[in-house]
């Protein structure tokens, strides 16, 4: 079983939805979490982070973490098309070493 | 912000060559850099943790004598795949930590990477 699960997609969404990305991960002593973008033919850049359970919200991102369902999730509200990239989610027990989902491929259409 | 430099960005060599990779923090010292493959439709996957003046830290499964890594400066860690073969076609990417929590780690662009 991989430690970390991450729909690859593509996701395919009209400019201005709410976009839900997912991942589930099978080890309960991570602590930190955290999404990363990607746009092509570059590294992934760090979007969010939450240590531990509960929500988090930086403008029109929204990160959540459910550790009783070892469940992430990361919400982006009015996507615009330069939304449109790769999101990984990553895990992490010490903030050190990372343990990435394979990212999922986001497109907003204008 | 902190920047990662990674050269070249894309590479084709031969089977049974060797290939460097090199990984510079611009703009930051950091004395510790990450090494990471990707395989198509695969996650990024830890290979080595490199610390400036040290050995490197491989993960389990990775060859220490396939994949030479170097970190002699503060800026500079380089990834050396010696007799390069097919399966060893990946996306290889860097990351440097700048010592500023979670937001302090920076990814360089990567390094595609075949081998014919």
């Amino acid at each position: 079983q991989k430690e970390v699960e991450q729909d690859p997609g593509p996701l395919s969404v009209p400019e201005g939805a709410i976009v839900s990305l997912n991942c589930t991960y099978s080890n309960s002593a991570f602590q930190y979490f955290m999404w990363y973008r990607q746009y092509s033919r570059k590294g992934p850049e760090l979007l969010m982070y939450t240590y531990s359970s509960g929500n988090k919200e930086d403008g029109r991102f929204t990160a959540q973490v459910d550790k009783s369902s070892k469940y992430i999730s990361l919400f982006i509200r009015d996507s615009q098309p330069s939304d449109s990239a790769t999101y990984l989610c990553a895990m992490s027990y010490t903030g050190n070493q990372f343990y990435f989902g394979t990212g999922t491929s986001l497109t907003v259409i204008p | 912000g902190a920047v990662v430099s990674q050269h070249p960005s894309w590479v084709i060599c031969k089977s049974g060559t060797s290939v460097k990779i090199e990984c510079r923090s611009l703009d930051f010292q950091a004395t510790t850099m990450f090494w990471y493959r990707q395989f198509p439709k695969q996650s990024l996957m830890l290979m080595a943790t490199s610390n400036e003046g040290s050995k490197a830290t491989y993960e389990q499964g990775v060859e220490k004598d396939k994949f030479l890594i170097n970190h002699a400066s503060l800026t500079l860690s380089t990834l050396t795949v010696t007799s390069a073969h097919p399966e060893d076609s990946s996306f290889y990417i860097c990351s440097a930590a700048s010592g500023q929590g979670l937001f302090g780690y920076t990814f360089g662009s990567g390094t595609r990477l075949t081998v014919v």
